[in-house]
C-alpha cells in the first residue's frame, strides 16, 4: 500500500525568506502524481503545485517549486521570499495513474511566516 | 474556477441524531469525496463516488453512508452521530480524462460538533 510521509508537523520561517517543506512516499508503482495542497487558516484547500512521476524536470509556480527525487522517493516543496499569506497547513498528496480513485495525504506541515 | 459548496460551515447536532452534511460542485466533475480531517492525523477518505449511484468505501467508512442521485451532488450521512465523529468534513471534487485523474478541488469545509 502506498504511504504518505511528512515528518515536519510545524515550521517557521521569516518574511522574505525561503523554506522547504519535506515529503517522502512509498510505492512501487512506476507512474504516479504527486500534489502539495495549501490550506489557510479557515479557508478552502488550494492546489499549490503538481509533479508527473515520468517527467524529469522539477514542476514550478512562480515562487513555489519541488525537489522530486523519484528513486529516492522524495518530493519536497521549496518556498522562495516567503510571503504572510503562505502561511498554511500544506498537505502532501499521492495519486497512482492506474486507474485508482483513491489520493493518498500526509499528515501535513504547519508553516508560519513570521513578520 | 471549479466551485465546491459545502452546505454549512458549522454544524452542532446531538448523540444519536441522524446528520446529513451536502456537498454540490458545478464543474460536471465525475468523482467526488467525502474527507474527515483531524489534527495529527491529516485526511482521511470515508467514502468516494466515481459515477452517479456508485460509491465506493475509502479508509474509515464505518458509521457513515453517502448517496449520489445526482452527477453534481454527493450526500455524506452520519446515521446515528456519535461524539467520536466531531470533526472536519471535507468535500472534493476531481475531472477524469482518459485513464487519469485530475487534482481535486475541495469545499469550504464542516466543523461538526456532536455534543
Amino acid at each position: 500500500a502506498q504511504t504518505v510521509t511528512q515528518s515536519q508537523p510545524e515550521m517557521s520561517v521569516q518574511e522574505a525568506e525561503t523554506v522547504t517543506l519535506s515529503c517522502t512516499y512509498d510505492t512501487s508503482e512506476s507512474n504516479y502524481y504527486l500534489f502539495w495542497y495549501k490550506q489557510p487558516p479557515s479557508r478552502q484547500m488550494i492546489l499549490v503545485i503538481r509533479q508527473e512521476a515520468y517527467k524529469q524536470q522539477n514542476a514550478t509556480e512562480n515562487r513555489f517549486s519541488v525537489n522530486f527525487q523519484k528513486a529516492a522517493k522524495s518530493f519536497s516543496l521549496k518556498i522562495s521570499d516567503s510571503q504572510l499569506g503562505d502561511t498554511a497547513m500544506y498537505f502532501c498528496a499521492f495519486l497512482t495513474t492506474s486507474g485508482t480513485y483513491k489520493y493518498i495525504f500526509g499528515t501535513g506541515t504547519r508553516l508560519k511566516v513570521l513578520a | 474556477d471549479v466551485k465546491v459548496t459545502q452546505s454549512s460551515r458549522y454544524l452542532v447536532k446531538r448523540t444519536g441524531e441522524k446528520v446529513f452534511l451536502e456537498c454540490v460542485q458545478d464543474m460536471d466533475h465525475e468523482n467526488m469525496f467525502w474527507y474527515r480531517q483531524d489534527p495529527g492525523l491529516g485526511l482521511r477518505l470515508i467514502y468516494f463516488s466515481y459515477d452517479v449511484k456508485m460509491k465506493e468505501k475509502g479508509d474509515i467508512p464505518e458509521g457513515y453512508s453517502v448517496s449520489r442521485e445526482k452527477k453534481e451532488r454527493f450526500s455524506l450521512i452520519l446515521e446515528s452521530a456519535s461524539t467520536n465523529q466531531t470533526s472536519m468534513y471535507l468535500c472534493a471534487s476531481s475531472a477524469r480524462t482518459g485513464n487519469s485523474n485530475q487534482p481535486q478541488h475541495f469545499g469550504d469545509g464542516t466543523r461538526l460538533s456532536i455534543l
